[in-house]
C-alpha cells in the first residue's frame, strides 16, 4: 500500500479552523482516502472518508485534488475536545483492506 | 445499537505467559481486523478474519494466532509473551464494501502489560 506522509504535529487556538495536509504521492487508481482521530488509550475513530474533489460531513472535510497525490482535512472551529492524533490512510476497496497507519498528526488545541 | 466490543479493558502477564484477547464486531459486520499499537506509535496491523478463516496478515510472528467464530467474533492468541509484547491491542470490524471503500470501525482496545 502507498505511504502517506503527514507533519508529526500542529498547534491551534479555540475557534479555529485547523488544516491537516496529508501527501501520498503514489496513491493507486482505486485507494480511497480516510481520515481517523485517536485520543489517548483509545481506538481509533473513523472521522471522513473520500475518493475525490470534496467531502463533507457533521464534523469535517476532506479536499482531494485532481491528480490525489495530497488531501486535506478540515476542521471547522476547534475546541479543546479536539486535541487528538490524526492518521490518513490509504486503502483499496473490495475487501482484503488492511489499514496502514504511519505516526500521525498530534493536534494540540489551547484555550 | 453496539459498536465493537473488546474484552478484557486491561490485562497484566509475565514473561512466557499466553493471553487470548476478545472481539465482538458491530452489528452487521463479518470481517474481524486486529491491529498492536505500541506506545507512541500509530497501529500496527496483525491479522483478518473473514468467513472463520485468516485472509490476511501483517508482519508478526507465529506466536500470534486468531480464530473467528460463527457469529463473527474473534480471538487473538499471543503465545510465549515477551517484554515488547506490551502493548495496545485493537479490534477493527467491517463488511466488504460494495465498490466503496470498507471503512473499518475500532473497539476500545485492551491495555496489555507484560512484566
Amino acid at each position: 500500500l502507498a505511504k502517506t506522509t503527514q507533519p508529526i504535529s500542529m498547534d491551534s487556538y479555540e475557534g479555529q479552523e485547523v488544516n491537516i495536509t496529508c501527501s501520498h504521492n503514489n496513491i493507486a487508481t482505486n485507494d480511497y482516502i480516510t481520515w481517523y482521530q485517536q485520543f489517548p488509550s483509545q481506538g481509533p475513530r473513523f472521522i471522513i472518508q473520500g475518493y475525490k474533489t470534496k467531502v463533507t460531513n457533521e464534523v469535517a472535510s476532506l479536499f482531494i485534488p485532481a491528480d490525489r497525490k495530497s488531501s486535506t482535512l478540515s476542521l471547522p472551529r476547534v475546541s479543546l475536545s479536539d486535541t487528538a492524533v490524526y492518521y490518513c490512510l490509504l486503502g483499496g476497496s473490495g475487501g482484503y483492506n488492511k489499514l496502514i497507519f504511519g505516526a500521525g498528526t498530534r493536534l494540540a488545541v489551547h484555550p | 445499537d453496539a459498536g465493537v466490543t473488546q474484552s478484557p479493558t486491561h490485562l497484566i502477564k509475565t514473561r512466557g505467559q499466553q493471553v487470548t484477547l476478545r472481539c465482538s464486531p458491530k452489528s452487521g459486520h463479518d470481517t474481524v481486523s486486529w491491529y498492536q499499537q505500541a506506545l507512541g506509535q500509530g497501529p500496527q496491523f496483525i491479522f483478518q478474519y473473514y468467513e472463520e478463516e485468516e485472509r490476511q496478515r501483517g508482519n508478526f510472528p507465529d506466536r500470534f494466532s486468531g480464530h473467528q467464530f460463527p457469529n463473527y467474533s474473534s480471538e487473538l492468541n499471543v503465545n510465549a509473551l515477551l517484554l515488547g509484547d506490551s502493548a495496545l491491542y485493537l479490534c477493527a470490524s467491517s463488511t466488504p464494501g460494495t465498490g466503496i471503500e470498507e471503512t473499518q470501525y475500532f473497539g476500545p482496545g485492551t491495555r496489555l502489560l507484560v512484566l
